[in-house]
């Protein structure tokens, strides 16, 4: 079936320090890949996307790109800022059948000043 | 604004009750989700909607039921809480066809 697996976490970092967050995935065919925000108290935000291999999503300063051969979608980001701390979850929808979001188990990203 | 609410944020209940979430969404969407989320397991899939009258089971059905009565809402109940049903819990929506799903703000259920 198909999966997605994060890097674990927690992660600390101190502001302006470069951000990598590890995702790989386990699907057939060619999925659509998600990474969702959520900040503390809210529910998840769609924070980038790609829909297809070697496509790259970016918003806020964050990227990641859709690579079929390694099937990962790091999320990244040059400098990171203290309003970046978060839970991150990669996900991936399936490119035929159900529209089901298949959920890592997310990333506790936590900036010191 | 369109947008997508749940109630109640948060519900303290005992074991055995039933329990009803409410999930409401003014976008007009087809496709409605129910999600749980706990540490270490992301957020899983209980049930989905693709329309009126459409439900389907996710991958952590047991113990949970819905019902699409019209577009707009998607209510989850608990047959008979139980304590491993202590969690919190999201609604998410999208449009047939497009890939973003929108989410709620959750509801915290605890279950003594």
């Amino acid at each position: 079936g198909n999966s997605v697996t994060q890097m674990e976490g927690p992660v600390t970092l101190s502001e302006e320090a470069f951000l990598t967050i590890n995702c790989t995935y386990t699907a057939t065919g060619y999925p659509s890949l998600f990474w969702y925000v959520q900040y503390p108290g809210e529910g998840l935000q769609l924070l980038l996307k790609a829909t297809k291999a070697d496509d790259k999503g970016s918003n806020k300063g964050f990227e990641a790109t859709y690579r079929k051969e390694t099937t990962s979608f790091h999320l990244e980001k040059g400098s990171v800022q203290v309003s970046d701390s978060a839970v991150y979850f990669c996900a991936l929808l399936a490119a035929q059948g159900a529209q089901k979001l298949v959920f890592g188990q997310g990333t506790r990203l936590t900036i010191n000043p | 604004d369109a947008e997508i609410t749940q109630s109640p944020r948060h519900k303290i209940t005992e074991t055995g009750r039933q329990v009803t979430l409410a999930c409401h969404q003014t976008w007009n969407h087809n496709n409605m989700f129910w999600y749980r989320q706990d540490l270490g397991h992301g957020l899983r899939l209980i049930h989905y909607s693709y329309g009126v009258q459409d439900t389907n089971k996710g991958e952590v059905s047991d113990g949970y039921s819905v019902s699409r009565s019209n577009t707009e809402d998607l209510p989850l109940t608990l047959e008979s809480a139980a304590s491993s049903q202590t969690s919190v819990y999201f609604c998410a929506s999208s449009r047939q066809g497009v890939n973003e799903q929108f989410f709620g703000p959750g509801t915290r259920l605890t279950v003594l």
